[in-house]
């Protein structure tokens, strides 16, 4: 089983829509999650740290813990085109000496 | 701006040569990473250092090297051991608890 578990995808969503990407991870003390969003030929970019149970919000994007169920989400309203990338979920762990695990990534792709 | 550098952009290499990818940071960050990804593939980690002259192998360390002479530099050398070397390179950093962030990338292919 792989420490990070994503849907590869792609997802497609049509524009306006919510889009649910999600992730699965199995190391039970992972603190901090992460998701960045890569574009095509691009470097990943972070767009949301959680840290804590629950929900956080910043502004079109609502990140979402839980971690007795040991899965984290990542919301996007309204969606636009420019949405359209590969979604990266990254944690840390307490063990891990600073490294982040990364899953293998979502695709979304937002339809006009 | 305070950011990550990555040079080049894009690199060659010659069968038998070694090649040196530069990563400078002045984010006063104390870890820095390296990364390949394959197409379609995600991240994976092949050298990490928490403190100036200690570094780490990762997951895919072999036909790699990397130092860290100094906070702000950690400059990863694919030698000829390493047989596949296309990819895309990501050099990381970050301080404490907090995410990492990237540079812009290095895309290396064969010649």
């Amino acid at each position: 089983q792989k420490e990070v578990e994503q849907n590869s995808g792609p997802l497609s969503v049509p524009e306006g829509a919510i889009a649910s990407l999600n992730c699965t991870y199995s190391d039970r003390v992972s603190q901090s999650f992460f998701w960045y969003r890569q574009y095509s030929g691009k470097s990943p970019e972070l767009i949301m740290s959680i840290y804590s149970n629950g929900d956080k919000e910043d502004g079109r994007f609502t990140a979402q813990l839980n971690k007795a169920s040991q899965y984290v989400s990542l919301l996007i309203r309204d969606s636009q085109p420019s949405d359209s990338a590969t979604y990266l979920c990254a944690l840390r762990t307490y063990t891990n000496a600073g490294k982040s695990t990364f899953g293998d990534g979502t695709t979304l792709t937002v339809k006009p | 701006d305070g950011g990550i550098t990555q040079s080049p952009k894009y690199l060659f290499r010659k069968e038998g040569q070694n090649v040196t990818l530069s990563c400078e940071q002045n984010l006063n960050h104390d870890a820095m990473y390296w990364y390949r990804q394959d197409p379609g593939q995600g991240l994976r980690l092949i050298y990490y250092s928490q403190i100036v002259n200690d570094f780490q192998k990762g997951d895919i360390a072999e036909g790699y090297s990397v130092s860290r002479e100094k906070k702000e530099s950690f400059p990863l050398t694919v030698t000829s051991a390493q047989k596949n070397p296309t990819a895309f390179y990501l050099c990381a950093s970050s301080s404490g608890d907090q995410p990492q962030h990237f540079g812009d990338g290095t895309r290396l292919s064969i010649l």
